[in-house]
């Protein structure tokens, strides 16, 4: 039984490169969330997803951040032209229904380091 | 915006004490949550508090939700070199999304 399962773990980046973060949510789990943390604080909603359909987003910058979940494959979190202040560690969580409802399941991140 | 504060940032014990954090908001709270996150992990889900007034204990740990559901607090008794981490509470926000407070981090020193 598969947790949710985030790669890379760590990704290095120069600034002006593009980041490609993937989630794959656990087994019969159909909604994703994709959460920012910044060292030494909580985590900041971004973005949440169900299958081929962005819900909400208003936690993620208009501007070179972009979130996909399509009906094959793992939802990916795309991050265009980094900047430094890009680095965090970035958590995917999913859950079978709403998170009001449903316990949600955090995966082990990724740490983007941009350089 | 519904926000949550923790307090204390930071908590530094030795094994063997009890201490306790919390977690404050100025709004009212369907529920609550609380995670531990260890390094290098993602957070995971220790307990949910629905009730005003609701104590809820895991093991060495007891929950606690304010009669008024705007604060809780979160108790370990004798704590263990395992117990260290970093605490978090969180809540429903805005649109429902899951919204976090700044998290306590404990270290708890042979």
């Amino acid at each position: 039984n598969a947790g949710v399962m985030q790669n890379p773990r760590h990704l290095v980046r120069r600034r002006g490169q593009e980041a490609r973060l993937r989630c794959s949510p656990m087994k019969g789990h159909s909604h994703v969330y994709w959460y920012r943390q910044l060292p030494e604080e909580g985590l900041k909603f971004m973005v949440y997803l169900q299958k081929e359909n962005i819900i909400d987003e208003s936690g993620m910058p208009k501007e070179r951040f972009s979130a996909e979940f399509p009906k094959e494959g793992p939802s990916i979190l795309r991050i265009q032209q980094v900047v430094r202040g890009d680095s965090a560690a970035y958590f995917c969580a999913s859950s079978r229904g709403q998170t009001l409802n449903e316990k949600l399941f955090f995966g082990s991140g990724t740490q983007l380091s941009v350089l | 915006t519904q926000l949550l504060e923790q307090s204390p940032q930071f908590l530094s014990i030795q094994e063997g004490e009890n201490l306790t954090v919390y977690c404050n908001s100025s709004s009212v709270f369907s529920s609550l949550q609380w995670y531990r996150q260890e390094p290098g992990e993602g957070p995971v889900l220790l307990v949910t508090v629905v009730t005003g007034g609701e104590v809820k204990k895991l093991k060495r740990l007891t929950f606690q939700f304010g009669d008024a559901r705007k604060d809780s607090s979160l108790h370990i008794t004798a704590a263990q070199t395992g117990d260290t981490g970093l605490y978090l509470c969180a809540g429903p926000g805005a649109g429902n999304m899951l919204t976090f407070g700044g998290g306590t981090r404990l270290m708890v020193k042979p």
